[in-house]
């Protein structure tokens, strides 16, 4: 079960909008709509952004919003602002109850 | 408001097992929800561990699923993580989480705070 690839790093200033891909196989992402994208502050346990590809959970910014197409999953964040300076982890279904997390991005805001 | 708070030793000797406790609080795990184990290497990524339904059922990373167990004890509404033979690689923080959706075992949405496992002799 290999991890779903992502961007090590992903910086742009506030204001801007920016995306974070999330590369996985047919098998995981490319096969289910169970994508799920979370935000982590350092020493803080993560936090849901996303999820089923494009749902935001009650409480999270409409400025968090997520797609999905092939094998690539994509989270966008509009209107960049600097509390959004945090690490970022997609997670996707891979069948028989199994999950697997990407290898997360850092966000820089400029 | 649900709350999870996970315990255990802070230290573990390579080659024995870990052993962990997540405490459940303002829900009764016997009740619904499946409930799950992540951990993340210092400096690292989230790995997933494995999931155990309310009735019991488990599901566990294939890459782990040789040396791991997890658990529910429903008199003391909590659910545990054993992992057997541990190696230095195995030192990470620890969370215990429960998905958002009563029937699905995805999207984590309430977490503990993590417990900080180191593997050295």
């Amino acid at each position: 079960q290999s991890a779903l690839t992502q961007p090590a790093s992903v910086s742009g200033s506030p204001g801007q909008s920016i995306t974070i891909s999330c590369t996985g196989a047919r098998s995981d992402v490319g096969g289910y709509n169970f994508v799920s994208w979370y935000q982590q502050h350092p020493g803080k346990a993560p936090k849901l952004l996303i999820y089923e590809v494009t749902n935001r959970p009650s409480g999270v910014s409409n400025r968090f919003s997520g797609s999905k197409s092939g094998n690539t999953a994509s989270l966008t964040i509009s209107g960049l602002q600097a509390e959004d300076e945090a690490d970022y982890y997609c997670s996707s279904y891979t069948g028989a109850s199994t999950y697997v997390f990407g290898t997360g991005t850092k966000v820089t805001v400029l | 408001q649900v709350q999870l708070q996970e315990s255990g030793p802070g230290l573990v000797k390579p080659s024995e097992t870990l052993s962990l406790t997540c405490t459940v609080s303002g829900y009764s795990i016997s009740s619904g929800y499946y409930w799950g184990w992540v951990r993340q290497p210092p400096g690292k990524g989230l790995e997933w561990i494995g999931s155990i339904s309310h009735s019991g059922s488990t599901y566990y990373n294939p890459s782990l699923k040789s040396r791991v167990a997890i658990s529910l004890d429903t008199s003391k509404n909590q659910f545990s993580l054993k992992l057997h033979s541990v190696t230095a690689a195995d030192t990470a923080v620890y969370y215990c989480a429960r998905p958002r959706d009563f029937w699905s075992s995805d999207a984590f949405d309430i977490w503990g705070q993590g417990t900080m496992v180191t593997v050295s002799s």
